[in-house]
């Protein structure tokens, strides 16, 4: 049973728009999200998290929205760059569970110039 | 700096090899992780380090036997594995091993076992 789930395997963007990735949880012991951003043959780099009080997070372009009474979350990439193209991982853990990763199955973003 | 070194980044071995992947990181950092990544799958925990003890062992097979010699290090030693076993092998460490603590992945070390 997946708990964490990324329903997009892909999504295609022009640069300059707006890229939204959307990710949907089951467990409501989850409390802490990651955003996690993967290149072919490198490490998941840690974009954005958000704790389970709040309803939006912002780092720059990155921005993070959650739902918790939808058990759902959205990355927003504004304005979106080629080199944004990579798999996106959403991520998530419960405090009752120790620092125990649940990764969603990733969403492959292509942004076209 | 939040960075985590992996050696090596790439490995080949045979299945009645003896090898051990490496990781390191100066962060300060007392949680350590092992994941295991296969192509087109998410990224699966295997193993977790708390204060130098393992916590978290996600019944992982025996061929497969995490160490972590202090704070800073976590190795993982290979013996007798399967050609299943090839795959990325993240090492990330984090502040603490309570949920709440952001999680940083290394490159990873890509492991053919022939």
């Amino acid at each position: 049973d997946q708990q964490v789930k990324q329903n997009s395997p892909s999504l295609s963007v022009q640069e300059g728009r707006i890229s939204i990735l959307n990710c949907d949880y089951t467990n409501s012991m989850f409390d802490y999200f990651l955003w996690y951003k993967k290149y072919p043959a490198e490490g998941p780099t840690f974009l954005i998290s958000i704790s389970s009080i709040k309803d939006k997070n912002e780092d720059g372009r990155f921005t993070v929205f959650l739902n918790k009474s939808a058990k759902h979350l959205s990355l927003h990439i504004v304005p979106s760059q080629p080199g944004d193209s990579a798999v996106y991982f959403c991520a998530a853990s419960a405090n009752n569970a120790g620092n125990m990763l649940t990764f969603g199955g990733g969403t492959r973003l292509m942004v076209k110039p | 700096d939040t960075e985590v070194t992996q050696t090596p980044k790439h490995l080949v071995m045979g299945m009645t090899n003896k090898k051990s992947l490496k990781c390191e990181q100066h962060m300060g950092h007392r949680a350590m992780y092992w994941y295991k990544q296969k192509a087109k799958k998410p990224p699966e925990l295997m193993f977790v380090y708390s204060y130098e003890k393992l916590s978290i062992n996600e019944s992982v097979p025996s061929r497969f036997s995490p160490e972590c010699p202090n704070s800073s290090l976590l190795n993982l030693h290979l013996h007798a594995l399967q050609p299943e076993d090839s795959a990325l092998y993240l090492c990330a460490s984090s502040q603490g091993g309570l949920a709440g603590n952001t999680i940083y992945f290394g490159e990873g070390s890509w492991l053919t076992v022939v």
